[in-house]
């Protein structure tokens, strides 16, 4: 098994509906992040989460709200999706030896 | 803020060709660099890393070197193969996250090697 899961691996949605994307790992890490990734603009940073109690916004989490279930669980929602947060969003965990990403979640909004 | 600027893709080798990728950086401090790779339909996997100047990343026949006096962390490898077919990502840490390591990325460089 994965040590970082996303489900599902690709989700198409209409625009205005709420869409939850589910990540959790097993490596034990405190540190998780959730990132997009668009066509040549790499992966950049929606939230992060330093523990169970604290959460942080990245560079681009206007339209996104995150929750953090616990150690092992961090959920991204979009809570009225629009098309031009298609994208590929991939979640990742973190501790001293480097940072380790699920397999990303293919998100297409109609 | 930090940034991380790549050499614009696709790049298309022949196999056992020779591979540079260029990757200039932006940040305050002495910030960690990283190479990630990305196989068709998977994740980012660490490729290799480099945390302090003159250091010397390496991994997989892959190379980088941390150059502050250019601000650069170029990919090379002498000989590619088809299976390195992927896109590649530089990428910093900027050391003002402390514990958080959150993630500057370039914008990515697809690479395809023809047998």
């Amino acid at each position: 098994d994965a040590d970082v899961t996303q489900t599902p691996r690709n989700r198409i949605t209409k625009t205005g509906k709420r869409i939850m994307l589910e990540c959790s790992q097993t490596k034990g890490h405190d540190r998780m992040y959730w990132y997009r990734q668009d066509p040549g603009l790499g992966l950049r940073l929606i939230y992060y989460s330093f523990d169970v109690k604290d959460i942080n916004k990245g560079e681009i989490s206007d339209g996104y709200s995150v929750s953090r279930q616990a150690q092992a669980k961090f959920s991204l929602s979009l809570e009225s999706a629009i098309p031009n947060q298609t994208a590929l969003y991939f979640c990742a965990t973190s501790d001293f030896q480097g940072t380790f990403f699920g397999q990303g979640t293919r998100l297409t909004v109609v | 803020g930090d940034s991380v600027t790549q050499m614009e893709g696709p790049v298309t080798l022949s196999e056992e060709a020779f591979l540079t990728i260029n990757c200039t950086y932006t940040a305050t401090g002495y910030p960690s660099l990283f190479w990630y790779v990305q196989y068709p339909g998977e994740g980012l996997q660490l490729l290799l890393k480099a945390t302090k100047a003159d250091d010397k990343g390496s991994n997989k026949g892959f190379e980088a070197t941390y150059r502050k006096e250019t601000t650069s962390f170029h990919l090379e490898k002498g000989s590619v193969q088809v299976s390195d077919s992927a896109v590649y990502f530089c990428a910093l840490t900027p050391l003002s996250s402390g514990s958080a390591r959150q993630l500057t990325f370039g914008s990515g460089t697809q690479l395809t090697v023809l047998p």
